[in-house]
C-alpha cells in the first residue's frame, strides 16, 4: 500500500456524462500528479498540482480539469465523455518538486468505462 | 521536451534466464532515471533508480545502468522468476523539468 488512495475504484458511464475522480496524497507529500493510462499506452501525465497551485501541464484535454484542495486531496474532473476517454486514471504523490529523485507514488487508479 | 523510447515492447524468457530492458532519452539534461513495475490491474512501483552521477546501482536480482554519453539506460533481471512477469516501464527527469517521462512499457513473461 501506497498511501496514496483513489476513489472510485470503478467508474462506467455513458457518453456525454461528466464524472469525478478523487484522490488522497501520502501523508506529508504536497505534490498531486494525475495520469492517463490507456490499453496499450504508457503512463501519459495530465496536471500537477503542489501545495494548491497547478505546476505544471501534460496532455490533458480542455474538456478535463483538476484541482487540489486545502486539505491536499485533488480531484479530477472529465466532462463531455467520450469512448475514447475509457482508460486507467492513475494519481501519484510525492513530498514535493525537488530537482533530486523525488519518487512518485502511485495510488490503486481509478478505472473509468465509458459507454 | 523530452523523449523515452523502450525496447522491447514485450520480451519473453524461461525462468531463470536474465531480462533486459533498454531505454533511450533525448534531454542530455535529465539526472534522475526510475524504473517502475506495473503487475497486471496493480498500481506502477518504483523498484529501483539512478541518477545521472552513477553509472550503475544494484539491488539484488535487478540492475540499472546508465550511458549519460550515449543517452541510454538499462534494467537487468537476473535469474528471472515467474512473479517478476509484469509490464515495466522506464523514466527520465530532469533539465528543468520535475515531471518524469515514461517510456511505452515493456511486457516481461517469465515461462515457468
Amino acid at each position: 500500500d501506497s498511501g496514496v488512495t483513489q476513489t472510485p475504484k470503478h467508474l462506467i458511464t455513458a457518453t456525454g456524462q461528466r464524472v469525478t475522480l478523487r484522490c488522497s496524497p501520502r501523508s506529508g507529500d504536497l505534490s498531486v500528479y494525475w495520469y492517463q493510462q490507456s490499453l496499450d499506452q504508457g503512463l501519459q501525465f495530465l496536471i500537477q498540482y503542489y501545495n494548491g497551485e497547478e505546476r505544471a501541464k501534460g496532455n490533458i484535454l480542455e474538456r478535463f480539469s483538476a484541482q487540489q484542495f486545502p486539505d491536499l486531496h485533488s480531484e479530477l474532473n472529465l466532462s463531455s465523455l467520450e469512448l475514447g476517454d475509457s482508460a486507467l486514471y492513475f494519481c501519484a504523490s510525492s513530498v514535493g518538486m525537488a530537482a533530486g529523485n523525488n519518487e512518485q507514488f502511485f495510488g490503486p487508479g481509478t478505472r473509468l468505462t465509458v459507454l | 521536451g523530452e523523449n523515452v523510447e523502450q525496447h522491447p515492447s514485450t520480451l519473453s524468457v524461461q525462468e531463470g534466464d536474465s531480462a533486459v530492458i533498454k531505454c533511450t532519452y533525448s534531454d542530455s539534461a535529465s539526472n534522475y532515471f526510475p524504473w517502475y513495475k506495473q503487475e497486471l490491474g496493480k498500481r506502477p512501483q518504483l523498484i529501483i533508480d539512478i541518477r545521472s552521477n552513477v553509472g550503475e546501482k544494484k539491488d539484488q536480482r535487478i540492475a540499472v545502468t546508465l550511458n549519460k554519453t550515449a543517452k541510454h539506460f538499462s534494467l537487468h533481471i537476473t535469474e528471472t522468476q515467474p512473479e517478476d512477469s509484469a509490464v515495466y516501464f522506464c523514466a527520465a527527469r530532469g533539465g528543468g523539468s520535475y515531471i518524469p517521462t515514461f517510456g511505452r512499457g515493456t511486457s516481461l513473461i517469465v515461462h515457468p
